[in-house]
């Protein structure tokens, strides 16, 4: 099974700051990574798919970036809603599409 | 709208069974390949089964394979998931989520554009 590690495990920032999350593939995923985040006692929502395509309606603050095995997501402008955990997935090896162990981003 | 609703979580003894549904709504069900993905309390996300859109195809993570068979009826919009020989560690939110191909570049990418909003499945004696 392809392995997924984000860091840090968890990341305490400011509303209007920049943050960027990492996340690493056991091996080369080319650019098969999709990024989540999720709400307490929510589902996930989808972000970006393809390492740095934005899913319709995401707000421009988020990117992605990275292939092979080292990917980031880069939150521009941190806003109240966007406090959240963060999960990469890699859809490399379909269907089996595994997640890294997630990133909670807290208000400072 | 796409909907999926979950049913069927709740507690259940060690060894005991279970079977936990997803009714789709809002789009062509057996367009789309569907998964379970569940989430221990406190914990991450771990997929646990897939099955393609007509069935004819089924996988599952080593950590439930054996135990737990998945399956689908597309004449009813619904999506199943058989939970047998059921441990302490299978304790968690059982979400279903669809499997959604975006096209980039001319490359076809999987990721889950909807999802349900989880039933727990609690394995105690």
């Amino acid at each position: 099974d392809i392995q997924m590690t984000q860091s840090p495990s968890s990341l305490s920032a400011s509303v209007g700051d920049r943050v960027t999350i990492t996340c690493r593939a056991s091996q080369s995923i080319s650019n098969f990574l999709n990024w989540y985040h999720q709400k307490p006692g929510k589902a996930p929502k989808l972000l970006i798919y393809a390492a740095s395509s934005l899913r319709s309606g995401v707000p421009s603050r988020f990117s992605g970036s990275g292939s092979g095995t080292e990917f980031t997501l880069t939150i521009s402008s941190l806003q109240p809603e966007d406090f959240a955990t963060y999960y990469c997935q890699q859809s490399y090896s379909t269907p089996m599409h595994t997640f890294g162990q997630g990133t909670k981003l807290e208000i400072k | 709208e796409v909907q999926l609703l979950e049913s069927g979580g709740g507690l259940v003894q060690p060894g005991g069974s279970l079977r936990l549904s997803c009714a789709a709504s809002g789009f062509t069900f057996s367009s789309y390949a569907m998964r379970w993905v569940r989430q221990a309390p406190g914990k991450g996300l771990q997929w646990v089964s897939v099955i393609s859109n007509s069935g004819g195809s089924t996988y599952y993570a080593d950590s439930v394979k054996g135990r737990f068979t998945i399956s689908r009826d597309n004449s009813e919009n619904t999506l199943y998931l058989q939970m047998n020989s059921l441990r302490a560690e299978d304790t968690a939110v059982y979400y279903c989520a669809r499997d959604r191909s975006f096209d980039s570049s001319g490359y076809y990418y999987v990721g889950n554009d909807y999802w349900g909003q989880g039933t727990l499945v609690t394995v105690s004696s």
